[in-house]
C-alpha cells in the first residue's frame, strides 16, 4: 500500500452526532469489503462487511454503504459516542479469498 | 473467532540486527498473514504464510528481509533481517475466519523500535 503521510485524516464529530466516514478502494475486480476499527495499541477489530452483490448493509449502530460505480465505501455510525474514537480502515478483497488490502485510514474523535 | 497471540508485544532493536516475531493462534487456520503497520499509517500485507510450502510475499517485501515460517496450522513466525530505523513499525499477524464470513481476526501486534 501506498503511504498517505505520517497523519491520518481525521474526523471530527460531537458525542450523539452520526459519523460518516468514505474510503476509496482500489480495485474494480474486489468482490468483499470490510470495516475495521483500531484502537490505539490494538489489533484491528471486525465491524462490518459487505459483498459487492450488495449496495447497503446494517447492523448496530452501523451501515455501510457501497458504490462500486465510483468504487468507494462509506461507514454511517449513528449516535457516536466516545467509545467510536479509533482509527477506521476499509479492507478490500481482491478476488483471492481472505486476502485483504487495508485502505489509508481515518481517525474518529468523539468530543463528549 | 480465533484468539490470536503475538510475542513480542514490543521491542527495542539495535540497528543491523534481526528479529523474530512469534503468532499462536488457539486453532487450526489455513492461512495466516503478515502485515506491517508504519507509525500513523495503514495495514500493508507484507506476506502469506502458507503452511507445507514457501510463504507468497507482496510487492516490495522480499524472503531474505522478512523469512517466514510455518510449521503447522497454528503457529508462524516473521523475522525481520538486518534492521534498519526505517523497519520501525507494529507487525500484525492475521488469520481468516469462516469460510462464509471472510473476516480476518488479527492480534494485537508487535511493536518494533530500530535505534
Amino acid at each position: 500500500g501506498e503511504s498517505v503521510g505520517l497523519h491520518l485524516p481525521t474526523l471530527s464529530v460531537q458525542e450523539g452526532d452520526n459519523s460518516i466516514i468514505n474510503c476509496a478502494y482500489s480495485n474494480s475486480a474486489s468482490d468483499y469489503f470490510i470495516w475495521y476499527k483500531q484502537e490505539s495499541g490494538k489489533g484491528p477489530q471486525f465491524i462490518i462487511d459487505i459483498r459487492s452483490n450488495m449496495d447497503k448493509r446494517q447492523g448496530q449502530r452501523v451501515t455501510v454503504l457501497l458504490n462500486k460505480t465510483v468504487k468507494h465505501l462509506s461507514l454511517q455510525i449513528a449516535a457516536t459516542q466516545p467509545g467510536d474514537s479509533a482509527v477506521y480502515f476499509c479492507a478490500e478483497n481482491i478476488r483471492n479469498f481472505n486476502k485483504f488490502y487495508f485502505g489509508s485510514g481515518t481517525k474518529l474523535n468523539v468530543k463528549p | 473467532s480465533a484468539v490470536i497471540s503475538q510475542k513480542p508485544s514490543r521491542d527495542i532493536c539495535q540497528r543491523g540486527t534481526s528479529l523474530t516475531i512469534q503468532c499462536q493462534v488457539d486453532s487450526q487456520v489455513t492461512m495466516m498473514f503478515w502485515y506491517r503497520q508504519q507509525p500513523g499509517q495503514s495495514l500493508t500485507l507484507i506476506a502469506t504464510a502458507n503452511q507445507g510450502s514457501e510463504a507468497t510475499y507482496e510487492s516490495g517485501f522480499v524472503i531474505d528481509k522478512f523469512p517466514i515460517s510455518r510449521p503447522n496450522l497454528t503457529f508462524s513466525t516473521l523475522t525481520v533481517s538486518n534492521m534498519s530505523p526505517e523497519d520501525s513499525s507494529i507487525y500484525l499477524c492475521s488469520v481468516g475466519g469462516q469460510a462464509n464470513t471472510g473476516e480476518l481476526f488479527f492480534g494485537e501486534g508487535s511493536r518494533l523500535t530500530v535505534l
